[in-house]
């Protein structure tokens, strides 16, 4: 899996855009950008993924450069309760449907600190 | 509420024990995956199960196990405790989605090893 490399920390005022970067350059033409976030020792969350298409869900959006080597998450409209570490994950779909493929590589991610 | 549970929330337990450590998958996903969270080494993966059969290995060590029963639950079992097996355990389990699919992950295992 491509590595990724993202800011250690970031703020964000309550109610504005959070926009959290990943730079993934080593990125291969079948690997996905996926994001997951940590709430304080809560169990990962899913956030978004995608492979080069912009995508939106209710959670956020997901921007990836034309050429991908980079991305960009963005909480709309950030709450306290966005406060968490983002994970930033690049991976290769699994090439069979039916038999999964294996664990997710997690790295220091970037904490997002929201301030009221 | 992921749909994800794990059993129990914590633990307490001393050098040289042994624990099991138990997961309950989403309804309907047939991949779980084990991962190990500790303080100097963050969120490793440590080994995947599917439909019953062991599919990957990550860092797991060799007093470590794991399985999946019939019913899709899971068993992590931690043998031989040393101080720095304390940690938080996660299980996540997916569901395919024509190759690209999300892991869904519980709430945790709290072990401390004293």
């Amino acid at each position: 899996d491509a590595k990724t490399t993202q800011p250690t920390s970031m703020d964000c005022a309550e109610g504005r855009a959070a926009n959290l970067p990943c730079n993934h350059s080593t990125i291969s033409g079948n690997e996905y950008v996926y994001w997951y976030r940590q709430i304080h020792s809560q169990g990962p969350q899913y956030i978004i993924h995608g492979l080069k298409n912009n995508e939106t869900n209710e959670m956020a959006s997901l921007i990836i450069t034309e050429d991908r080597k980079s991305s960009t998450l963005i909480l709309p409209h950030a709450t306290l309760r966005d406060t968490a570490v983002y994970y930033c994950i690049v991976r290769v779909a699994a090439v069979y449907s039916g038999g999964g493929a294996d664990g997710l590589t997690f790295g220091k991610g970037t904490h997002l600190i929201i301030q009221p | 509420d992921s749909g994800v549970t794990q059993t129990p929330k914590h633990l307490i337990t001393a050098t040289g024990q042994r624990v099991t450590l138990r997961c309950s998958p989403r309804s309907g996903d047939l991949s779980v995956y084990w991962y190990q969270q500790s303080l100097d080494q963050g969120l490793q993966f440590l080994i995947q199960y599917y439909n019953g059969e062991e599919r990957a290995k990550g860092n797991i060590l060799e007093r470590f196990s794991a399985q999946q029963f019939p019913d899709l639950h899971s068993e992590l079992n931690l043998s031989s405790l040393e101080l720095g097996d304390s940690a938080l355990y996660f299980c996540a389990s997916s569901v395919e989605l024509a190759g690209v699919y999300e892991q869904y992950f519980g709430p945790g295992t709290r072990l401390t090893v004293t």
